[in-house]
């Protein structure tokens, strides 16, 4: 199984601050990478797919970039409303897997 | 809307069965492939299983492979996921979802279910 090991497990920062999360695959994954966000007691909702495309409706702070096997995603400005756990997950090869999670946290 | 419904969690005593429903409403169901992912309590994602679009073809993950079993009822627009055998590391929250693109094995999870809690407990 393709291992996704995300950096770093948790994070605090203030409001309006960028914030960048990074995934590193275990393989090459070609590029087939999303980003959810998950708030307490509810679903992922997805964020960003195939590593930097922005599903319909998610504001554009939220951004996700790739390099190699090494993928990140930003949030240029952070509001309260993105306290949160975000997950990478490959899908390259099944099965899919899901990284440990980020949890951001407001200062 | 689009939408996924999950019903059928309960706590069930180790080693019985507990049988598992997501409901879809809203999209072509019978053109999207269906996965059911879990979440262990305060712990990350980890995929279970998949269903192909006609029901032809599932794959499952190496922790439930011969226990769980996943099925489709496309004339109701219902996906099952029959477990037997659970252990005390079943115990999680069980999301449906579907892929963002149709006809597909694998890809981004667009729509989620709320999740319905599984837990395995004497």
């Amino acid at each position: 199984d393709i291992q996704m090991t995300q950096s770093p497990s948790s994070l605090s920062a203030s409001v309006g601050d960028r914030v960048t999360l990074t995934c590193q695959a275990s393989q090459d994954i070609n590029y087939y990478l999303n980003w959810y966000q998950q708030k307490p007691g509810k679903a992922p909702k997805l964020l960003i797919y195939d590593a930097s495309n922005l599903e319909t409706g998610v504001p554009s702070r939220f951004s996700g970039s790739a390099s190699g096997t090494h993928f990140n995603f930003s949030i240029s400005s952070l509001q309260p409303e993105d306290v949160a756990t975000y997950y990478c997950q490959q899908y390259d090869n099944l099965p899919p897997t899901f990284g440990g999670g980020t949890k951001v946290e407001i200062k | 809307q689009v939408q996924l419904v999950e019903s059928g969690g309960g706590v069930v005593q180790p080693g019985r069965s507990l049988r598992l429903s997501c409901a879809a409403s809203g999209f072509t169901f019978t053109r999207y492939a269906i996965h059911w992912v879990r979440q262990a309590p305060g712990k990350g994602l980890e995929w279970v299983a998949l269903i192909w679009y006609d029901g032809n073809d599932k794959y499952y993950a190496d922790s439930v492979k011969g226990r769980f079993t996943i099925s489709r009822d496309n004339s109701k627009n219902t996906v099952s996921l029959q477990m037997n055998s659970l252990r005390a590391e079943d115990t999680a929250v069980y999301y449906c979802a579907k892929l963002r693109g149709a006809v597909l094995w694998l890809g981004a999870f667009d729509v989620w279910g709320q999740g319905t809690m599984v837990t395995v407990s004497s």
